[in-house]
């Protein structure tokens, strides 16, 4: 079954920390999205990626394939990082059908 | 450039009613996408268009769901004789092409059953 499954599923950060969110997938993928919904609001992409790394500001998004894992990393996170991370795969073979895991609630304090 | 819009922003029905939610892509994007998010939930697919035609419908629920893109540009979801359950954010999203292209998403359609 394609599963895509994300940790933690709540996390609170203090200004400043460093942040993790992991994302794990069951079965071969051709692309891995990372995506940002604020309350109330629309889903932003953040990232888009196949291999590797990609670092864009203060996020940085890595994916090992044969792991099949992602994790999406906020350096110096800010209250305004406050938001639900959204990890998100093409499976192989499934088109451009993307399967979305269940999100992180990410809570920055002060 | 704009964005993706949806419309209506809010959509409150009565069960049994028919509803229809609308999506209007980024220019010259060929690829549209509907999804479904329930409450505390990730988005779920229905539906993706690549021009006028539905490349993969294997997300619609049940026969009450249906969506049309007759100019490869704006797209309806067509819900029929709707129930509580379909109460959620539809969300619609649209891509330069299919394949591995970013997806950028609308702000969403809520959706109310009473």
């Amino acid at each position: 079954k394609n599963e895509v499954e994300q940790s933690p599923q709540n996390l609170t950060a203090q200004e400043g920390e460093f942040i993790t969110i992991n994302c794990s997938y069951s079965v071969g993928i051709s692309a891995l999205h990372w995506l940002q919904q604020h309350p109330g609001g629309g889903i932003v992409s953040l990232f888009m990626l196949s291999s590797g790394k990609k670092k864009h500001g203060r996020l940085i998004a890595t994916i090992n394939i044969q792991e099949k894992h992602s994790s999406l990393h906020i350096t110096a996170s800010h209250p305004r990082d406050s938001a639900v991370y959204i990890c998100a795969v093409r499976f192989s073979g499934t088109a451009s059908k993307l399967t979305f895991g269940t999100g992180t609630r990410l809570q920055v304090t002060l | 450039g704009a964005g993706v819009s949806q419309t209506p922003s809010n959509k409150v029905t009565e069960k049994g009613k028919y509803v229809e939610l609308r999506c209007d892509p980024i220019s010259g994007h060929t690829a549209l996408y509907w999804y479904r998010q329930s409450l505390g939930q990730g988005p779920e697919f229905l539906i993706y268009f690549q021009g006028t035609g539905a490349a993969d419908d294997s997300g619609l629920p049940n026969d009450r769901f249906f969506a049309v893109r007759p100019e490869g540009s704006v797209s309806t979801l067509k819900i029929q004789r709707t129930e509580r359950g379909d109460s959620a954010v539809y969300l619609c999203a649209s891509s330069l092409s299919g394949g591995p292209y970013t997806q950028y998403f609308g702000p969403g359609t809520r959706l109310t059953v009473l």
